[in-house]
């Protein structure tokens, strides 16, 4: 009975390369959310996807970054072009239906990205 | 609008005190309410939940928190501190859509 699944756990980039981020939410979950925790900091929403569509996009940056959660396979996060702002931990999170009352979520160990 | 508010980025008390945990949450629909705790370079893990059932909820390790809607307050208590429970906090609410909005956190550090 596996939890929410990231990975890597850790992962470094220079600037100007890509970051891909990668979720496996909970087994029968199709409720996925990710959060972005800068150094010192809570956590902060980002976006929040069912199978094949995204619901709630409202915290994710205008630009290079963007989010799927395909039909089949996990919920990527990509970083595209990094900059050193954002090295932070990225946690995914996976939920049931939450509109069934179904209100909890369940966090992986998150990524950590390094941008050198 | 949802938003909330922890009182206190560091917490600092003896083993076997009292642990007071302050959280204000602003909400325009009855909120959902959560405490999570994060051990360093780990996940969160999920304490307690108010989800408009009793106020008073008993979660995890012997934690428990008050719903006081008139005060529009979800404090984290636990009558007697270990040392395990060196963490930090977080205080989230919800409008029952599933994404959280979080506090600052709460960094609990125990003394010996």
């Amino acid at each position: 009975n596996a939890g929410v699944m990231q990975n890597p756990r850790h992962l470094v980039r220079r600037r100007g390369q890509e970051a891909r981020l990668r979720c496996s939410p909970v087994k029968g979950h199709s409720h996925v959310y990710w959060y972005r925790q800068l150094p010192e900091e809570g956590l902060k929403f980002m976006v929040y996807l069912q199978k094949e569509n995204i619901i709630d996009e409202s915290g994710m940056p205008k630009e290079r970054f963007s989010a799927e959660f395909p039909k089949e396979g996990p919920s990527i996060l990509r970083i595209q072009q990094v900059v050193r702002g954002d090295s932070a931990a990225y946690f995914c999170a996976s939920s049931r239906n939450p509109g069934q009352g179904n209100t909890e979520a369940f966090f992986g160990q998150g990524t950590r990205l390094t941008v050198v | 609008a949802q938003s909330v508010t922890q009182l206190g980025s560091h917490v600092s008390v003896s083993e076997g005190a009292l642990v007071l945990l302050r959280c204000n949450y602003s909400s325009s629909v009855p909120p959902y309410l959560f405490w999570y705790v994060q051990y360093p370079n780990q996940g969160l893990q999920l304490l307690l939940k108010y989800t408009s059932a009793a106020t008073l909820v008993k979660g995890i390790n012997g934690f428990e928190a008050e719903f006081k809607k008139s005060e529009t307050s979800f404090h984290l208590t636990k009558p007697s501190a270990h040392m395990s429970d060196a963490a930090e906090y977080f205080c989230a609410v919800s409008d029952g859509g599933g994404k959280l909005i979080f506090g600052q956190g709460t960094e609990l550090s125990v003394k010996p």
